[in-house]
């Protein structure tokens, strides 16, 4: 039973760049969340994906976007990124809307020169 | 918002100890999860545990969701325990999912 997979596992990319992460949840669940993580601090909710529609949002700009595909991988991406967005990106998935226990994925390190 | 506050923030111990990691939280919530961050960022999964007692292997977790606090307690501590515990919560007013996470505590176990 695979678990909770992003790519890539490491970004370096310039001010002012776009970036787009992946993610595919575990098996048979149909809820994704993306969470910002910076250094020395807990995760913070960026949003939640479920039916192909974004569910609920954090305290996040609009250059933080995202999808979901039918088969229930998702895309987030920043745009015009800012020094400021470099930190680790962790993807969750669950069952039920988030409802129940949520599983990580490894992240992807985002460094922003 | 919901605030959640762990304690303490650092901790050393010698291989062997026990310990037990504290989380507060401001407001109830339907969802309470433990998670162990290790050195390579990956969050794994201790304990989903909106209210009760659990207990798996050497580590046992209490949420006592009327007075808002959860305990994690880790027995016969070693040297792989070490990394960054994360206690997250699920606030009852959200439309579920949307996990708030507390600082963390280090923990750092030594041979």
């Amino acid at each position: 039973d695979a678990g909770v997979t992003q790519s890539p596992t490491h970004l370096i990319k310039t001010r002012g760049q776009q970036v787009t992460l992946r993610c595919s949840p575990k098996s048979g669940h149909d809820t994704v969340s993306w969470y910002q993580q910076a250094l020395g601090q807990g995760p913070q909710f960026i949003f939640q994906y479920y039916e192909e529609e974004e569910r609920q949002r954090g305290n996040f700009p609009d250059r933080f976007s995202g999808h979901q595909f039918p088969n229930y991988s998702s895309e987030l991406n920043v745009n015009a990124l800012l020094l400021g967005d470099s930190a680790l990106y962790l993807c969750a998935s669950s069952l039920v809307r988030g409802e129940e226990t949520q599983y990580f994925g490894p992240g992807t390190r985002l460094l922003v020169l | 918002g919901i605030q959640v506050e762990q304690s303490p923030p650092d901790l050393i111990l010698q291989e062997g100890a026990n310990s037990t990691l504290r989380c507060n939280f401001s407001d109830s919530v339907n969802n309470l999860q433990w998670f162990h961050q290790n050195p390579w960022g990956q969050l794994i999964n201790l304990f989903y545990i909106p209210s009760g007692t659990k207990q798996n292997g050497r580590l046992s977790a209490t949420t006592v969701a009327t007075e808002r606090y959860s305990l994690l307690y880790i027995s016969s501590s070693q040297t792989t325990d070490s990394g960054v515990y994360f206690c997250a919560v699920d606030p009852i007013y959200n439309q579920g999912g949307k996990l708030i996470f507390g600082q963390g505590t280090e923990l750092s176990v030594k041979p």
